[in-house]
């Protein structure tokens, strides 16, 4: 069975200061990729960073990188120097290859940015 | 912008109705997935239509259905309503891929009241 867990429901980051939201996954199948989505209030989900199973370096964009640990099976969203507009739920999803097109989302981490 | 759009926006309706969702994809996109979204929850995977064909169903009832058109727009068809069909609907465009990289575009979301 495939399955994404995020175990932190709220945190709270200073703004221009660094958070890392947690993410760990189950499958069985080699062939896997993680993705990292935002979703602000309006609830349009807005893709921020994809990491494939077989990648070997950490996959980066902008602020965002992805602390991928595959012994560890945990897909971790650091996101840097926050901003106020980063304040929205963080959904890690992942898409196995072999199990069609669908994604397995977690319940999300939300997110605040303090000033 | 994602260029994903569904309508309407807001739905109130009523346990044993029917209701009909909407969504237009980007163009060139082969597929469509739909999600249920509870609140507080990660969204869930209900299905994909590709090339106007199932392709790939969740955890979901029959009374739950769908089409795809030649156009890029597709609908979601939700029967018998029960309360706990009220979610955010949430439909996701993107191209059937044979890797683990498979970029989803989400609209913005049809939020659906049972009452």
């Amino acid at each position: 069975a495939q399955k994404i867990t995020q175990t932190q429901p709220g945190m709270f980051v200073q703004e221009k200061e660094a958070v890392t939201l947690d993410c760990t996954y189950d499958t069985s199948d080699p062939s896997y990729g993680l993705f990292w989505y935002k979703q602000p209030s309006s609830g349009e989900m807005i893709f921020l960073i994809y990491q494939g199973s077989y990648d070997q370096q950490n996959a980066t964009e902008g602020r965002y990188s992805l602390n991928f640990q595959k012994a560890r099976k945990s897909a971790n969203l650091v996101i840097s120097a926050s901003q106020l507009g980063d304040s929205a739920m963080y959904f890690c999803a992942m898409r196995v290859l072999n199990t069609g097109n669908q994604f397995y989302f977690g319940t999300g981490t939300s997110l605040t940015v303090i000033p | 912008e994602t260029g994903v759009t569904q309508s309407p926006t807001h739905l109130i309706k009523t346990r044993g109705q029917q209701v009909t969702l909407r969504c237009s994809s980007q163009s060139g996109h082969n597929t469509v997935s739909w999600y249920q979204q509870a609140l507080g929850q990660g969204p869930q995977f209900i299905f994909q239509y590709y090339r106007e064909e199932e392709n790939g169903r969740g955890n979901f009832p029959p009374r739950f259905s769908g089409l795809q058109f030649p156009n890029y727009s597709s609908e979601l068809n939700v029967n018998a309503l029960e309360l706990d069909d009220s979610a955010l609907y949430l439909c996701a465009s993107g191209i059937l891929a044979k890797s683990s990289y498979n970029e989803q575009f989400f609209g913005p979301g049809t939020r659906l009241t049972v009452l």
